[in-house]
Order: structure tokens, then sequence, then C-alpha cells
């Protein structure tokens, strides 16, 4: 099946740093990507839909300006948490669409995820 | 906006025993319907999905899940659980016209030996 990395799977940073976080599709294009927040025990909460080649869509309360997206390929986005707090430590999920030529139905897959902790 | 209810925060069953999850969803249009489960520290695996067609549809690891457009409804089932099917089960809804995909709050499945 298809596979989607994230990178780094862990990070530690400190208040004020800023953190990337790289979402790759890597056997398939994916024109659209998406980024979610996990809290504990709680379900993925869309933060933005990131399409290749224009800006992001941004769900309501999420600061665009904190959390910076870009697709900058088909097989790429990235997620940067500007100015990190340690109330942006949660558990991040990228996802990317799969959808075969032809048909109507798709696939969203998804990345490990990666743990951002600030401290 | 589509969204999906997931009316069980927390089910326990024992090993061997039959499985169903719930799911309800709210959309106007025709929903793609999604089961997902996730594991601890694993990434969200999909189990099965309905896009149109046979409204039972079969999945992985022995899932199956029935789309009940009267009910709107897409419950999952597992005929006969196994100790390693413990894990959170989210179900998500996602729109025909768009990519967009929501998430329920997930179901998390505890087997008793």
């Amino acid at each position: 099946g298809a596979v989607v990395s994230q990178h780094p799977s862990r990070v530690i940073c400190k208040s004020g740093t800023s953190v990337k976080i790289e979402c790759r599709s890597l056997d398939f294009q994916a024109t659209t990507m998406f980024w979610y927040r996990q809290f504990p025990k709680q379900s993925l909460m869309l933060m933005a839909t990131s399409n290749e080649g224009s800006k992001a869509t941004y769900e309501q309360g999420v600061e665009k300006d904190k959390f910076l997206i870009n697709h900058a390929s088909l097989t790429l986005s990235t997620l940067t948490v500007t100015s990190a707090h340690p109330e942006d430590s949660s558990f991040y999920i990228c996802s990317a669409i799969r959808r075969p030529r032809g048909r109507i139905d798709y696939e969203q897959y998804f990345g490990p995820g990666t743990r951002l902790t600030v401290t | 906006a589509q969204s999906v209810t997931q009316p069980d925060i927390h089910i326990t069953v024992s090993e061997g025993a039959s499985l169903e999850l719930r799911c309800n969803y709210s959309y106007g249009a025709t929903p793609y319907l999604f089961w997902y489960v996730q594991s601890p520290g694993q990434g969200l695996q999909l189990l099965l999905k309905y896009f149109s067609g046979d409204t039972l549809v079969q999945g992985i690891k022995g899932f199956e899940a029935e789309f009940k457009r009267s009910q709107s409804s897409f419950n999952l089932r597992k005929p006969s659980v196994h100790w390693s099917d413990a894990a959170e089960y989210f179900c998500a809804v996602g729109a025909e016209d768009n990519n967009d995909m929501r998430f329920g709050a997930g179901t998390r499945l505890t087997v008793k030996p």
C-alpha cells in the first residue's frame, strides 16, 4: 500500500523556538495533504488542508501565522510551528490523499505522527 | 460540513466474542465512510471504506461494516474478537465534493482474556 512518512518522529524544543515537521508521500503524488493534531486519548482534529502550489486552508481556530504550512511539491508538505509554547505540545499527524486515476474513490494515507514536546 | 458521532467511548469484550462499534454521521450529500484503527504508538490504518455500491463492505483483519442510509450509520462489526484487536477505532466521513475528512471521537476497545 501507499506510504506516508513523517520526520521527525519525536522532537523536543525550547519555548520560543520554531520546529519544522515534514510529511512525504513516498510512492505516490498527493495534490492534497492534511495536518491533524491529536491530544492524548482524543480524536484527530483537522488543522489545515494543504494543496500543492496554493495556500493552505486552515480550520477555524487554527492560527495560520503560528502553524505555517508549505506544500512545496506533490510529495512534500511541511508544518512549521513558530514560536512554540508548551501548549503546542501534541501529536501531529499528516495524511495524503491518493486518488486512483479514473476512479471516484480515494484513500487517505496517514503518516506515523510526530510527538512535539515544548519545554 | 460533515460530522461523525461515535457514542461509545470505551468498550470491553471477551476474546472470541462478537463486536459492534457504532458510528453515526451527519452529511447532506453522499458520504464517503471510513473506519480506521490506531494501535498504541502506531499510525492510523484503514480497515475499510464505503463509497458506493454494496452497503456491506468487507475490510482487513476480518472486519466488516454496513452502511445504512436510513439510520445514518456505518457500524463496524467483527464476529470473533482477538486480543490483538485491542486498539482505538475511529470512524470518519469524507465529502463527495472535496477530500475533507472528519473523524469521530474514537472508541477504545479492550479485549479480556
